[in-house]
């Protein structure tokens, strides 16, 4: 079984529409992120969680939320989806005590917004 | 701030080619630097990495050298295979906060 699985694989909605995209990790790192990766502009990072009680903005946060449920589940909301959210999504994980700066990813929600 | 440039891709090779995919960087202090692979349909994943300057990551024939002079880390592979298409990506680690900072990708084509 995959250490990080994300739901749904694929989704297509409409503009307005508020949606969630989950992640959830076997691995016991407390570090979880979210990317969204777009042709030529590679990943860019949405919102970082280092702890349960810690959640933090990244370089694109706009028009996203992020819950961080417990440690294993880490989730991304669109309030009212836009056709420029339509992207690639990809959650991922880390443990600076275990494995430094390294990151685990998941296998990525592909969102298409009508 | 921190940032990452690497070529533009595609890159297209024949089997058994020698690869070379160059990946500079910005960054103030001395990040450790990664090469992450993702392979069609799939997440990224650790190809390699180098900690500090001088250092040689190496992994499952591809290999970079951290050269601080230079701020470079260059992806290279004396022959490539049809398996190694994919898209390729440089990254920094943010040492101060712990986040990775990727470049654009590089998608690469090896035909038979």
């Amino acid at each position: 079984d995959a250490d990080v699985t994300q739901t749904p694989r694929n989704r297509i909605t409409k503009t307005g529409k508020r949606i969630m995209l989950e992640c959830s990790q076997t691995k016991g790192h407390d570090r979880m992120y979210w990317y969204r990766q777009d042709p030529g502009l590679g990943l860019r990072l949405i919102y970082y969680s280092f702890d349960v009680k810690d959640i933090n903005k990244g370089e694109i946060s706009d028009g996203y939320s992020v819950s961080r449920q417990a440690q294993a589940k880490f989730s991304l909301s669109l309030e009212s989806a836009i056709p420029n959210q339509t992207a690639l999504y990809f959650c991922a994980t880390s443990d600076p005590g275990t494995t430094q700066e390294t990151q685990y990813f998941g296998p990525g929600t592909r969102l298409l917004v009508l | 701030g921190n940032s990452v440039t690497q070529m533009e891709g595609p890159v297209t090779l024949s089997e058994e080619a020698f690869l070379t995919i160059n990946c500079t960087y910005t960054a103030t202090g001395y990040p450790s630097l990664f090469w992450y692979v993702q392979y069609p349909g799939e997440g990224l994943q650790l190809l390699l990495k180098a900690t500090k300057a001088d250092d040689k990551g190496s992994n499952k024939g591809f290999e970079a050298t951290y050269r601080k002079e230079t701020t470079s880390f260059h992806l290279e592979k004396g022959s490539v295979q049809v398996s190694d298409s994919a898209v390729y990506f440089c990254a920094l680690s943010d040492l101060s906060f712990q986040k990775l900072v990727f470049g654009t990708g590089t998608r690469l084509l090896v035909s038979p």
